[in-house]
Parts: C-alpha cells; sequence; structure tokens
C-alpha cells in the first residue's frame, strides 16, 4: 500500500531551538497538508500545498512556523524557535484533488511526528 | 466562518447497544468524509460520501448524508469494545473535533 511517510515520529527538544519535520508524500498525489493534534485544539489545519504551490497557510503562527515543499517528493515544517506550546502531534497528508473537488479522494495521513519542547 | 461541528465530543457507551454521531457542516458541499484514529495512532479513511441521501456502512458502522440540512451521521449497532476510537468527520479539508468513543464490556 502507498503510504505517506514522516521523519521524525518523536522529537524532544529545549525551547530555543530549531525543528524541522519532513514528509514524502504519495506518488500522483497533488496536494499536501500539515495538521497539528493537540488534546486541546484538536485537529488544526496549518498549510496546504497543491502542485507544490503553497495555497494556504494562514493556520501557521507567520512568527515561527514555516512550510515548504522543494520536490514532489518532500515537504517541510520548520520551527524556530520552537516553544513549549508547540509540542503536539504533527501530521501530514497527502490526496489528489481535481478540479479543485476531493471527490472520491480521501486524505491519507502519515504516522504523524510527536514533537516535545521541554 | 467555515465549520465542521460533531456531537457528542465524548461518548461511553455499553457493548451491545445503539448510538448516533452527528456532524453538522457549514458550506453547501455534497460530500462529506469520516476518519476513525485509534489511540496513538494516526486517521484512517472510514466512509466517503458523495452526494445527498448516500449511505455507507461497514459492519457495525452505517454513515448517511443529508447535504439539505448540512448534516452527516455516523451510526453504531450493537457496539463491540473494537469500535473504540476517535471518529472523525471532515469536509474536504476541514475536521470536526471528533468523537471520543468509549465501548464498556
Amino acid at each position: 500500500d502507498a503510504r505517506v511517510t514522516q521523519t521524525p515520529r518523536h522529537k524532544v527538544t529545549e525551547m530555543g531551538q530549531e525543528v524541522t519535520m519532513r514528509c514524502q508524500p504519495i506518488l500522483g498525489h497533488n496536494t499536501v497538508f500539515w495538521y497539528r493534534q493537540t488534546m486541546m485544539q484538536g485537529l488544526e489545519l496549518l498549510a496546504y500545498f497543491r502542485n507544490r504551490a503553497p495555497l494556504d497557510d494562514s493556520g501557521m503562527p507567520k512568527d515561527r512556523f514555516s512550510a515548504e515543499m522543494p520536490d514532489a517528493t518532500l515537504a517541510t515544517l520548520k520551527i524556530q524557535p520552537s516553544e513549549p506550546r508547540d509540542s503536539a502531534v504533527y501530521f501530514c497528508a497527502s490526496g489528489l484533488v481535481q478540479d479543485g473537488r476531493f471527490g472520491a479522494n480521501v486524505l491519507t495521513f502519515g504516522a504523524g511526528s510527536r514533537l516535545t519542547v521541554l | 466562518e467555515l465549520k465542521v461541528e460533531q456531537n457528542p465530543l465524548f461518548l461511553s457507551m455499553q457493548e451491545g447497544k445503539n448510538y448516533t454521531i452527528y456532524c453538522n457542516y457549514s458550506t453547501t458541499s455534497d460530500r462529506l468524509y469520516w476518519y476513525r484514529q485509534d489511540p496513538g495512532k494516526s486517521l484512517e479513511s472510514l466512509f466517503v460520501l458523495l452526494s445527498n441521501g448516500a449511505v455507507k456502512q461497514e459492519g457495525r458502522l452505517m454513515a448517511s448524508l443529508d447535504t439539505k440540512a448540512r448534516l452527516s451521521t455516523l451510526h453504531i449497532t450493537a457496539a463491540v469494545h473494537d469500535l473504540s476510537a476517535t471518529y472523525f468527520c471532515a469536509e474536504d479539508m476541514r475536521f470536526g473535533a471528533g468523537t471520543r468513543l468509549t465501548v464498556k464490556p
């Protein structure tokens, strides 16, 4: 089965450090999403790309978060500097969106990157 | 504001009982998705509902969509412990808060 691969699976870091999370979407999927999951806020959409172009990053704290897609096989989410409130599970998901519609194509989620900022 | 609202957020059921989870959304979308998340795991697709009146069933779970009411339901029949998980509805990329279901013996 095709999978979305995320690294690292777990990351513990100290406040102020830079954190980079990586995602390899499913080949052929044209849309990549970054979500953050916490107990308090649930599943928040941070940013997403279509055909590698950023479409919406309004869910991201702009001052410290950045998302890029340097090529079709790699999406990155960077936090600099990290803060304890960034502790969460970050999910990458990919999907095939055609004519602006998901249709029968669901999102496939990666296993997530669990970030702990001390 | 675009919203996807689920209720209840927490549901504790006895095995063998029936219950329904509700998902309201704010757009005029004609499609709705259900996902399941086991504790400590990722989300997996459960149902895809692509038109008004669509009904999908798998085992003890049945999902339906009423686009006029902007409402989808996930009905659980004769719950078993294996159904314990968090269930999310989504309108495209927008997810509800999730319903954490616990099925007790």
